[in-house]
């Protein structure tokens, strides 16, 4: 069964210091992940997808197939990075489903 | 670009009665939108994906007689919550799928509350 897991529900940091969300998921087929950002009172969007390789905002996350994990890197957190993060595994097969882990509540602290 | 809204934001009904929420792609087209619930302090759970012109395609344990959906036209789909009761009282998130160069990105919507008495 497809799944995805961050194990941290909450996170706290201070501003300036490095931050990795947690991010592993299970799926037999070819995986495509993503991250998406929910800041306060506002909507899900979608904050990088792994196929892109790019960077958003200082954030970056590789797919590691062996560990089967999506982590989310930033080296210096900044205060307008607290948000709810959500992983999300795009099941495919032409449907483009996701399956969101159950999010992890970052907070940047000055 | 690429905005959805909800209609409407927050409803509150009495039990038993039907509530209709509508999903809307504002400056797309959109063949497939999804419904997402999402209770408090949880993850959004895929309820059923909506595909333009055809039946939904409901999620393992999604009651299709209580959460109709129909999707009319390529930016509106509607999610009815039929004969509500307490338990259905939740956050549902509509998203429209866009379709890009070699790329499809789900954009969503901000969400309708609704709490049945």
């Amino acid at each position: 069964a497809q799944r995805v897991t961050q194990p941290e529900k909450l996170l706290s940091v201070f501003k300036g210091a490095p931050v990795e969300l947690k991010c592993n998921y299970s799926y037999s087929g070819s995986p495509e992940l993503f991250w998406y950002v929910q800041y306060s009172r506002q909507r899900l969007q979608l904050l990088l997808r792994h196929i892109s390789r790019e960077s958003i905002k200082g954030f970056t996350a590789d797919l590691n197939k062996g560990e089967t994990s999506f982590h989310l890197k930033k080296p210096f957190a900044q205060e307008e990075d607290s948000a709810m993060y959500y992983c999300a595994l795009s099941v495919g097969g032409g449907s483009e489903k996701l399956v969101f882990g159950k999010g992890t509540k970052l907070t940047v602290n000055p | 670009g690429a905005v959805v809204s909800q209609h409407p934001s927050w409803v509150i009904c009495k039990s038993g009665t039907s509530v209709k929420i509508e999903c809307r792609s504002l400056d797309f087209q959109a063949t497939t939108m999804f419904w997402y619930r999402q209770f408090p302090k949880q993850s959004l759970m895929l309820m059923a994906t909506s595909n333009e012109g055809s039946k939904a395609t409901y999620e393992q344990g999604v009651e299709k007689d209580k959460f109709l959906i129909n999707h009319a036209s390529l930016t509106l789909s509607t999610l009815t919550v039929t004969s509500a009761h307490p338990e259905d009282s939740s956050f549902y998130i509509c998203s429209a799928l866009g379709r890009g160069t070699g790329t499809d990105t789900q954009y969503f919507g901000p969400g309708t509350r609704l709490t049945v008495l």
